[in-house]
């Protein structure tokens, strides 16, 4: 079946400092994928997302590109900031909105 | 626009008792999901409609749970009876079927429970 895979957390880093959190996903066809963020105490919200292969999602300073060579959707961004302290969901869908499956998750601290 | 909306936010039960959750999703979507997260793990599918069907019940416990969307708007999720393995943040989802958003989903706060 279809799965989702990233790197555990948690993770911390000093404000200002490069991020990468990896994804990498097990699906047939070709999925949509997405990164959703989880702030404290909020539901998830979606912060990027990639519908076909080399496609590259950005927003607010992240961007994440579909590679499916290796079946990867890996976030970046350049200089975290404290506000961006959070739990990072990566996830796919097959069938334009169906089947969405989660990855367990990235807490992400970021330390002034 | 207004958001998906979920209520209660929080419920403590005890084992063996009823809990219902409401979701009204956002006018307009179609599909509506209810997802089950456990502390420290992603959100995991349990019911999917399409208006008032369901379209994958695939991973819902339907011999505790169950689910509506009687008249395609608001849903109601049941647990009956809970148990403590039950504890978790429940998110209601919901997703446009047309338009440049038709495979986003936009969720809910989340009702948290505690079975004690």
């Amino acid at each position: 079946g279809d799965s989702v895979t990233q790197m555990e957390g948690p993770v911390t880093l000093s404000e200002e400092a490069f991020l990468t959190i990896n994804c990498t996903y097990t699906a047939t066809g070709y999925p949509s994928l997405f990164w959703y963020v989880q702030y404290p105490g909020e539901g998830l919200q979606l912060l990027l997302k990639a519908t076909k292969a080399d496609d590259k999602g950005s927003n607010k300073g992240f961007e994440a590109t579909y590679r499916k060579e290796t079946t990867s959707f890996h976030l970046e961004k350049g200089s975290v900031q404290v506000s961006d302290s959070a739990v990072y969901f990566c996830a796919l869908s097959r069938n334009y909105g169906q089947n969405f499956v989660f990855g367990p998750g990235t807490r992400l601290s970021v330390l002034p | 626009e207004a958001g998906v909306a979920q209520s209660p936010r929080y419920k403590i039960i005890e084992k063996r008792q009823s809990v219902a959750f409401w979701c009204n999703p956002i006018s307009g979507h179609a599909t509506l999901y209810w997802y089950q997260q456990i502390l420290g793990q992603g959100p995991k599918l349990l019911i999917q409609f399409q208006n008032n069907g369901v379209v994958d019940d695939s991973q819902l416990p339907k011999d505790r749970f169950s689910a509506e969307r009687l008249k395609g708007v608001d849903s109601t999720l049941k647990i009956q009876p809970a148990k403590l393995e039950d504890s978790a943040v429940y998110l209601c989802a919901s997703r446009p079927n047309t338009g440049e958003r038709h495979n986003e989903q936009f969720f809910g706060p989340g009702t948290r429970l505690t079975v004690l």
